[in-house]
């Protein structure tokens, strides 16, 4: 069974930094590109990170390029998305999602509550 | 950035109703767009990928479908485990972006 756990997240103040971490299982992770998504309270779905399955091609959403890095441990089945110079706007519920290729994001996970607040 | 435009923004309709649920892509995607169900406390839960492709354990009244830049979901025979917000999400180039949803409610 396909499993995406996030842990990481929690209160902090606007300008700090937090890394949020997303433990695979069920599959080879290394064999498939991941996605972070996010949705801020009250608001839509926002897509904002890819990696692909060796690292090699990384995207960002406008809204956090420079701030945020994700990055993946393909060894201990990990993927990571290290958070700085935070805003209130990055306050949501972040999901780490598989990318399944054709499917798009296909497995996700339950997902990690970040709230930047003073 | 690719923008997907999503109509209605809410709706509700009866038990057993068909409803069409659409998303109008600002560029061409070819079939690079998926539609997800978003229950309040639940991951989004994929439901067509590649314009018409159920997702695993999708029931078959829904279905997808594409015209040209448009594309639909469809749900034959609405019923109450239905209630839900659906998101259009097209995945051809990055920024991925997702459409803002549909509030699909009861009647």
């Amino acid at each position: 069974e396909v499993q995406l756990v996030e842990s990481g997240g929690g209160l902090v103040q606007p300008g700090r930094s937090l890394k949020l971490s997303c433990l695979a299982s069920g599959f080879t992770f290394s064999n498939y590109g991941m996605n972070w998504i996010r949705q801020a309270p009250g608001k839509g779905l926002e897509w904002v990170a890819s990696i692909s399955s060796s690292s090699s091609y990384i995207y960002y959403a406008d809204t956090v390029k420079g701030r945020f890095t994700i990055s993946r441990d393909n060894a201990k089945n990990t993927l990571y998305l290290q958070m700085t110079s935070l805003r209130s706007e990055d306050t949501a519920l972040y999901y780490c999602a598989r990318d399944g290729g054709l499917p798009g994001p296909d497995y996700w996970g339950q997902g990690v509550m970040v709230t930047v607040s003073s | 950035d690719i923008q997907l435009t999503q109509s209605p923004s809410s709706m509700s309709a009866s038990l057993g109703d068909r409803v069409s649920l659409t998303c109008q892509s600002s560029q061409g995607i070819g079939n690079y767009l998926s539609w997800y169900q978003h229950k309040p406390g639940k991951p989004p839960k994929p439901m067509i990928y590649y314009a018409t492709n159920l997702a695993d354990g999708v029931p078959s009244r829904f279905s997808g479908s594409r015209s040209g830049s448009d594309y639909s979901l469809t749900i034959s025979s609405l019923e109450s485990e239905d209630t839900a917000i659906y998101y259009c999400l097209q995945y051809d180039e990055y920024p991925n972006t997702f459409g803002a949803g549909t509030k699909l409610e009861l009647k």
